[in-house]
């Protein structure tokens, strides 16, 4: 079963306009932790922001913010003041906590370009 | 510090031959994985090295793929007898110790992969 759902296509942003990237996911466990990477064309896959299931607050780092909806399992990621340099195909990601596995389920990927 | 790094970061191989993927981990990273990525999708999970402990190989597609990390380090990917649908972008990733809640992060750092197509 997919444990991680994408399933916004492509989206055109106006520079310096915010963002929502939208990711749902799928455990039964109660400790776990979702991540957000970005992939520009480049290739390389970047760590942009984290948050664990049992984090009170929402996360945020700079212009990366997270909504948080545990009850929802959701995680959706904003970008606010979007910037040429965000164009780039953005993943959302989940660890498990429980039985010590340490692997990432990716989902497939939203992919955004900012416009001038 | 450096970061992740890979090699070779192209490779163009025949159905049948064998290749070998070499991933340096930052350092003090005891935690290693490679993903695969076949083109418009997300990664998928192959393998995963903590320190001296045994690799976690469920990801593994087939007993065509296998991997090692030497000296808690390196770490060497080898697919032998490659076939087409192999074709991909393998990435490596490592970060350090995580168990469980005790150190809950355990954000993995990519390196820039290398994009293997078999003809």
């Amino acid at each position: 079963a997919q444990k991680i759902t994408q399933t916004q296509p492509g989206m055109f942003v106006q520079e310096k306009e915010a963002v929502t990237l939208d990711c749902t996911y799928d455990t039964s466990d109660q400790s776990y932790g979702l991540f957000w990477y970005k992939q520009p064309s480049s290739g390389e896959m970047i760590f942009l922001i984290y948050q664990g299931s049992y984090d009170e607050q929402n996360a945020t780092e700079g212009r990366y913010s997270l909504n948080f909806q545990k009850a929802r399992k959701s995680a959706n990621l904003v970008i606010s003041a979007s910037q040429l340099g965000d164009s780039a195909m953005y993943f959302c990601a989940m660890r498990e906590f429980g039985g010590g596995n340490n692997r990432l389920a990716f989902g497939k990927g939203n992919q955004v370009v900012v416009i001038p | 510090g450096a970061g992740v790094s890979q090699s070779p970061s192209n490779k163009v191989t025949e159905k049948g031959k064998d290749v070998e993927l070499r991933c340096d981990p930052i350092s003090g990273h005891t935690a290693l994985y490679w993903y695969r990525q076949s083109l418009g999708q997300g990664l998928e999970f192959l393998i995963y090295f903590q320190g001296n402990s045994a690799p976690d190989k469920s990801g593994l597609p087939s007993d065509r793929f296998s991997a090692e990390r030497t000296g808690g380090s390196v770490s060497t990917l080898t697919i032998q007898r490659t076939q087409q649908e192999d074709s991909a972008v393998y990435l490596c990733a490592s970060s350090l110790r995580t168990s469980g809640r005790a150190a809950p992060r355990g954000e993995q750092y990519f390196g820039p992969g290398t994009r293997l197509t078999v003809t």
